[in-house]
Order: C-alpha cells, then structure tokens, then sequence
C-alpha cells in the first residue's frame, strides 16, 4: 500500500475559525512533510518531521501548528488564517534519505474568506 | 544555494509528438534528481528519479539522464498521448539532506492535442 491519505478534501474558514488538516501513512515511513501549493506553482516545503519530531520548520507563521500524534498520523492545525492562506495542502511521505521518492496524499483544498 | 531550473511553459504538442522538457539544476555535491508529474485535481507522483552520475531513470515511456557535466536531467519521450497532459515538477534531494527534503523547479503544463 502506498496510499498517502488527506482529510478533508476540501475546507472553506473564516478568518476566526480554528480547523484542523489530517493526514495518515500505513508504509512504515519515518519522514512526514507538509507543503503549501498555490495555484500554478510548485508546492513549498512548510514543516518536517522526522522520528516523529519537528526537524525543519520553514519560518512558517504560527497561525499554522503542526502536529505528529504517532509514526503515521500528521496533523495541521489552523488558527486564524488570512485570504492569502488560500491554497491546496499537501502532506507527503518517505523514509527519509535524500534518495528516497516522496509518497503526497491528494491534498486539502483550503478557502479562507 | 541549491535550485532547479526548468523550461517555462507551457507546451502544447500534437499526440504522438516528441517530448523535452528541460531540467537543469544548481548543487554542491551529487543530489538525486526526480520527476514528479501533477494530473489536474491531484496530488504529485513520482514519474522517475536518479540518484548518482549517468543514472537513467525510465517508467511508463518517459526516460531522464542524470548528467552531472552538464548539471541537466531532461525529461523525454518518443511518443506522447493526451493521458500525458499534466504538470511535470523536476526536483533535486540536496546531498546534505536527512530528511529528503526535495527542492522544486516551477513546473511545465504539458497539453496533449488529438
């Protein structure tokens, strides 16, 4: 199984709203990544965990929180997010090495009016 | 730093046509070089990857050369279809990384006519 999945697919908040994006692996991996997709452009790399701790964070604001409850659960959770927020949310997954393919999930189409 | 240099887009070509798109990129070291492929409403997938000096990478018809003398991994194919229609992301793993943190080029939209 090399199913990456995101719930949900999509999320439309207001700007005092709190939600939260959910992401699962069943492949043993031990590196989990979010990234922030607008539209025609590549994703960017927004957090990474490692063993299940953050290892990279990339000047990130805190409106955006992540979370690694366990070795196959990703949480990101969203707290007073601005229009320009707006975007596909993709989580990804690998072992790790900089050999190693990134498995991404569907993503969450996120609307923040 | 590292970076990745892809043609622009987008490229519009006629089923069966030969494919290029350039990848070109910017590292110390030997990073691993992948293909990954976008489909509208989707998430990334990877199409190919190589991970040392004249590796070739080949799925589905696609084929890349890791060419370190020229810091290059075109992408390629003898024959597209309109399935192929898609946005194609070249993408390097810098040798220094242990979380395999990849680092995109902009991207190219391929349209694929009947």
């Amino acid at each position: 199984d090399t199913e990456v999945t995101q719930t949900p697919k999509h999320l439309v908040m207001g700007m005092t709203n709190k939600k939260s994006l959910k992401c699962e692996q069943h492949m043993g991996h031990r590196a989990m990544y979010w990234y922030k997709q607008k539209a025609k452009k590549p994703p960017e790399l927004m957090f990474v965990y490692s063993y299940e701790k953050l290892s990279i964070n990339e000047s990130v604001p805190s409106r955006f929180s992540p979370e690694c409850p366990n070795s196959s659960l990703l949480n990101l959770h969203l707290h007073a997010l601005q229009p320009e927020d707006s975007a596909l949310y993709l989580c990804a997954s690998s072992q790790g090495r900089r050999t190693d393919t990134q498995y991404f999930g569907p993503g969450t189409r996120l609307t923040v009016l | 730093g590292d970076s990745v240099t892809q043609m622009e887009g987008p490229v519009t070509l006629s089923e069966e046509a030969f494919l290029t798109i350039n990848c070109t990129y910017t590292a110390t070291g030997y990073p691993s070089l992948f293909w990954y492929v976008q489909y509208p409403g989707e998430g990334l997938q990877l199409l190919l990857k190589a991970t040392k000096a004249d590796d070739k990478g080949s799925n589905k018809g696609f084929e890349a050369t890791y060419r370190k003398e020229t810091t290059s991994f075109h992408l390629e194919k003898g024959s597209v279809q309109v399935s192929d229609s898609a946005v194609y992301f070249c993408a390097l793993s810098p040798p220094s990384s242990n979380t395999g943190k990849l680092i995109f080029g902009q991207g190219t939209t391929l349209q694929v006519k009947p």
